[in-house]
């Protein structure tokens, strides 16, 4: 398979805990995206990297957060501090342009669980 | 910001019928992508619209990019009970550096066999 994966797909922690999820891009994607989604709602941009850059953060993204994409292949989010409003599917996306065509695979998620 | 509203919220139907949703905006974007989601699973994705009047099909499902590139529509044919899922709508501005997608509030599908 081929596609975009995530690790771990579930996590539960306590409030206070640090966590940090992986993504492995499709292999010749340079762009990668993370994104939130809380339940009822569709998922919300939160940061974007071209190769290794990272080129735009969401407000959303507070200073507790970082992520990291270091040798332009498979990213890393953190979550320093966590806090129960953190809860939510935190999902991977990857893609290549061309041209003015562009299109985002998503990994299946990581659903995080703050107690 | 920019949003997406679509509609309708839910959907119940008997097998069979044919399905249409849609999303509009207050906003211009460049490319058009609906997305279907499982419980517990990612988005994946079902069409994608770059130009401003396409109209692509994928097999019993067909989508469109609004002329004034302010909307989006989804159809499907024929609806069979694996159909049953959330589906979304997203739009991408694509200029410059950022290709980030803005979701709609998505489309609850249930098929009664």
């Amino acid at each position: 398979d081929t596609g975009v994966s995530q690790d771990p797909r579930h996590k539960i922690t306590k409030r206070g805990q640090n966590v940090t999820f992986r993504c492995d891009p499709i292999s010749e994607h340079n762009r990668l995206y993370w994104y939130r989604q809380t339940l009822g709602q569709g998922p919300e941009f939160l940061t974007y990297f071209q190769n290794e850059a990272q080129l735009e953060k969401s407000r959303l993204l507070s200073d507790r957060f970082s992520a990291e994409r270091p040798k332009g292949s498979f990213s890393t989010l953190e979550i320093q501090r966590t806090e129960q409003g953190d809860s939510a599917m935190y999902l991977c996306a990857s893609s290549s342009r061309t041209g003015y065509q562009e299109t985002q695979y998503f990994g299946p998620g990581t659903r995080l669980l703050v107690l | 910001g920019q949003q997406l509203n679509q509609s309708p919220q839910s959907m119940f139907i008997q097998e069979g019928e044919d399905v249409s949703m849609n999303c509009t905006s207050s906003s211009i974007f460049n490319t058009w992508l609906w997305y279907k989601q499982d419980p517990g699973e990612g988005p994946v994705l079902l069409i994608a619209l770059y130009k401003a009047g396409e109209l692509t099909s994928n097999g019993r499902l067909t989508a469109q990019f609004g002329i004034t590139r302010k909307d989006s529509f989804l159809n499907i044919s024929a609806s069979i009970p694996s159909d049953v899922g959330i589906y979304f709508c997203a739009g991408q501005v694509g200029s410059g550096n950022t290709g980030k997608l803005i979701f709609g509030q998505g489309t609850t599908l249930q098929v009664k066999p």
